[in-house]
């Protein structure tokens, strides 16, 4: 089982819908949680983190995470042609002594005119 | 604005030939890290330094290196490159390691074995 899962894609949304992206982990112990936008040929960039169960909303994203479940998404709603880009999910837990990040290996979303 | 700098965008090296890969970072941050990115695949990590204290994962290959002389830089050698570590080479830094400090990227290396 991978420690970070989240399904590749591409996911394909019509512009102004709301784009669902999931990420499970399997490390129990997982403090923090982050959410990164990756452009092609480009580095991530940090859109959102979350640290308690619940919803957290920033303009147009919104996390949640559900540790019971160990499951953790991002919600982008009026989603536009520039939101298209790969999303990587990160974890940290308390591996290497807390200072690592996990990351899946990203969930591409399409948004399409 | 305060940043994380890697130089260069783009390096192309020759088979076996080595190459150095360098970061700054003017966020003053205790924590420095490397990964490895391929393409579709997540950004793995290399190693990272808390302050002077140097973390290597286990399976980075010992082909890879790093130096940080100071608070602000930090390099990536690689000593003798194979094809297989054609990648883009990611620099993040953090406040610190622990609680909720996230990672910082800068805009990454794309490195090319002839």
């Amino acid at each position: 089982q991978k420690e970070v899962e989240q399904n590749s894609g591409p996911l394909s949304v019509p512009e102004g819908a709301i784009a669902s992206l999931n990420c499970t982990y399997s490390d129990r112990g997982s403090q923090s949680f982050f959410w990164y936008r990756q452009y092609s040929g480009k580095s991530p960039e940090l859109i959102m983190s979350i640290y308690s169960n619940g919803d957290k909303e920033d303009g147009r994203f919104t996390a949640q995470l559900n540790k019971a479940s160990q499951y953790v998404s991002l919600l982008i709603r009026d989603s536009q042609p520039s939101d298209s880009a790969t999303y990587l999910c990160a974890v940290k837990g308390l591996t290497g002594g807390g200072n690592k990040l996990t990351f899946g290996t990203g969930t591409q979303l399409k948004v399409e005119l | 604005d305060a940043m994380v700098i890697q130089n260069p965008r783009y390096q192309v090296t020759q088979f076996g030939k080595p190459v150095t890969l360098s970061c700054s970072q003017t966020l003053n941050h205790n924590v420095m890290y490397w990964y490895q990115q391929k393409s579709s695949q997540a950004p793995k990590l290399l190693f990272h330094y808390y302050d002077k204290d140097f973390n290597n994962e286990a399976d980075t290959p010992d082909n890879f290196q790093s130096r940080r002389p100071n608070t602000s830089f930090c390099f990536l050698d690689i000593r003798s490159p194979g094809l297989g570590d054609a990648a883009m080479y990611l620099c993040a830094t953090s406040r610190s390691g622990w609680g909720n400090q996230p990672q910082h990227f800068g805009d990454g290396t794309r490195l090319s074995i002839l």
